[in-house]
């Protein structure tokens, strides 16, 4: 079974673009979580998507968006990108709601915002 | 406002020992908790779970302990090994699959 993947594994940006990164889950996965993190701040939870729908936000910025498709797999969006950006982005996929299990996570998009 | 929380940033532990980390949380709804395992430049992998039912779980040299009192958690690994050297995440789940993450622990196991 493959696991979660995520691309691109880095990336190299400046200030005021934008960024789209992409993840797909493990088959079977609906839901598509995505974090930060960032030394010092662990994982910090962005959002989390079921069914194309936002289901859980996180306290980011509007600049941070996403979007779920109709096979699960789920892009996330930065705009107008700050230095402050740069971080691991990790993907997470996981069984829908209401069954105890893990979240499945893929090796991470390193962003670098210079 | 940090709902997990893993105080101790770094540890450091013989080969051989145990290494006991540690994880409190402040949501009482928490109903199911995890740790993880991540090595530099590596998504985190599933180490360990853990029921709010239950107050321990066992699986080989790890296991975890789950205080709902006392609203903490700890990770024991017995006996440590050099390649359990990494970050240590606990998480925390109230069935809603959003998954609340403490800081991280970084685990050094001296050979």
């Amino acid at each position: 079974k493959a696991g979660v993947t995520q691309t691109p594994r880095y990336l190299i940006k400046t200030r005021g673009q934008q960024v789209t990164l992409s993840c797909s889950p493990i088959s079977g996965h609906r839901s598509v979580s995505w974090y930060q993190q960032t030394p010092g701040q662990g994982l910090q939870f962005l959002f989390e998507y079921f069914s194309e729908t936002q289901r859980n936000k996180g306290n980011f910025p509007g600049r941070f968006s996403g979007r779920q498709f109709s096979n699960s797999r789920s892009e996330m969006n930065v705009s107008t990108l700050e230095l402050g950006d740069s971080a691991l982005y990790l993907c997470a996929s996981s069984l829908p709601q209401g069954v105890n299990t893990e979240a499945f996570f893929g090796q991470g998009t390193r962003l670098t915002v210079v | 406002d940090q709902q997990v929380k893993q105080n101790s940033p770094s540890l450091s532990v013989q080969e051989g020992r145990i290494s006991i980390l540690n994880c409190d949380y402040t949501n009482s709804m928490f109903d199911y908790f995890l740790w993880y395992k991540k090595y530099p430049a590596e998504g985190p992998t599933f180490l360990i779970s853990i029921s709010s039912i239950k107050d321990k779980n066992e699986d080989g040299r790890f296991t975890v302990f789950l205080n709902k009192s006392a609203k903490h958690l700890s990770l024991h690994i017995v006996p440590s090994q050099p390649g359990d050297s990494a970050v240590y995440f606990c998480a925390a789940s109230d069935s809603g699959n959003q998954f609340y993450f403490g800081t991280g622990t970084s685990l050094t196991v001296i050979p």
